[in-house]
């Protein structure tokens, strides 16, 4: 079984810009969430999308946001994008309430 | 609001000793409690869940407790090897409400 997968793994972007990741969740999970990893913050949860709803959110401004798509990948956009945006973004998948996550790789943005 | 704590940022140990790493919460009432492993650039990696109504949970040289009156966790490696080495995050939930991680303790096994 395939794990989570996400792209693309390295990205250099230019402030003021946008951007999208993606994440393909393991087959059959309905649950996509991500994270935002820098080192000084640890792990910060952005949100959480369960059969294309938000069912959670994180602190996070709303430069950042997400979508679910019925076959459960999910996208994350941040837009006018900052210096402290640079940060590895990890998508986690998980089939039901009350089980693990499965992380994927991450994406490492970087800012410039 | 709710916060979670792990012992020391970081925690040093001979090999072939025990390590034992702490997860505090407050104001918080989760109904189960996960450990991760993470090493760098790479996305953790799910190692134990134990339930609130579980005192103690094994998997081969891994040990969790969850103590529910002390709103704590400890997570023990037994016989712990250079390979153990790596940042151990402890994640209080609620049936998917806001799973937020701990800071994490970064574990080095020294040889």
């Amino acid at each position: 079984k395939a794990g989570v997968t996400q792209t693309p793994r390295y990205l250099i972007k230019t402030r003021g810009q946008q951007v999208t990741l993606s994440c393909s969740p393991i087959s059959g999970h309905r649950s996509v969430s991500w994270y935002q990893q820098t080192p000084g913050q640890g792990l910060q949860f952005l949100f959480e999308y369960f059969s294309e709803t938000q069912r959670n959110k994180g602190n996070f401004p709303g430069r950042f946001s997400g979508r679910q798509f019925s076959n459960s990948r999910s996208e994350m956009n941040v837009s006018t994008l900052e210096l402290g945006d640079s940060a590895l973004y990890l998508c986690a998948s998980s089939g039901t309430l009350n089980t693990e996550a499965f992380f994927g790789q991450g994406t490492r943005l970087t800012v410039v | 609001s709710q916060k979670i704590e792990q012992n020391s940022e970081a925690l040093n140990i001979q090999e072939g000793k025990t390590a034992t790493l702490t997860c505090n919460y407050t104001n918080y009432s989760p109904a189960y409690l996960q450990w991760y492993r993470q090493d760098p650039g790479r996305g953790p990696v799910f190692l134990l869940l134990i339930r609130e109504n579980e005192k103690e949970k094994r998997k081969e040289r891994l040990k969790v407790t969850f103590d529910t009156t002390l709103k704590q966790s400890l997570f023990h490696i037994t016989a712990s090897q250079p390979a153990d080495s790596a940042t151990y995050l402890c994640v209080p939930d609620n049936y998917g409400q806001n799973f937020v991680f701990g800071p994490g303790t970064r574990l080095s096994v020294l040889p």
